[in-house]
């Protein structure tokens, strides 16, 4: 079975620094693998997904990951956190067979200082 | 306009009371899905319809049960409530079934049983 496990329930950056977010997955397959954010009292949006191809992958609000088999991680960053950047993170990954069922890590919360 | 709706957003009830959330898309998705965020944040599936037929049913009880009229709804039908059903409950839709597709998330209905 997949996994997904997020490093750091917590992550407090000052605005203006990188964002590094740290997701790493056990798979026996390659994974599809995906970001998703998640501001308060709203339903989760994508930032970004890794189907196949190039291993680094961009996504909205200037925020990439790179998929890194030898490790079995697809790291979030950002180069310079803006206040509206604070939200909880979620890794995601999708098995390849049976019923395509999208595992969930458990959440980073994000937190920008001024 | 809205891609993913939840009704009702917020619902408070006792202990043993039977409720309904429903849910719809105008995307034009094929394949909805129902999940539940606890208070640790923590999200995962319950339900997932392709064309109302249902294809993931996880270890939920049999409490729940869900209700897909046709492709663009998704309701979901709660007996016998218990304080441990409490959460988030949000629902998705991707144009497909298929590990590469990402979701799209309602707002999310927050069910406070007491």
């Amino acid at each position: 079975a997949q996994s997904v496990t997020q490093l750091g329930s917590h992550v407090s950056v000052s605005e203006g620094a990188l964002v590094l977010l740290r997701c790493n997955y056990s798979s026996s397959v390659p994974p599809y693998l995906f970001w998703y954010v998640q501001y308060p009292n709203q339903g989760l949006q994508l930032l970004l997904k890794y189907t196949t191809g190039a291993t680094l992958v961009k996504g909205i609000n200037g925020f990439e990951a790179e998929f890194k088999k030898s490790e079995t991680s697809f790291h979030l960053t950002k180069p310079s956190a803006h206040m509206s950047d604070a939200a909880e993170y979620f890794c995601a990954v999708t098995e390849r067979t049976g019923g395509f069922k999208t595992i969930f890590g458990a959440g980073t919360r994000l937190f920008v200082k001024a | 306009d809205t891609a993913v709706s939840q009704t009702p957003k917020y619902l408070v009830t006792q202990m043993g009371n039977d409720k309904s959330i429903k849910c719809e898309q105008n995307l034009g998705h094929d394949t909805m899905y129902w999940y539940k965020q606890d208070s640790k944040k923590f999200l995962k599936i319950m339900f997932s319809y392709n064309n109302k037929e249902l294809i993931i049913n996880e270890t939920v009880p049999n409490r729940f049960s869900p209700k897909s009229p046709d492709k663009a709804h998704l309701n979901l039908h709660i007996n016998s409530l218990e304080l441990g059903d409490s959460a988030v409950y949000f629902c998705a839709s991707s144009p497909a079934t298929g590990p590469y597709y990402e979701q799209y998330f309602g707002p999310g209905t927050r069910l406070t049983v007491t």
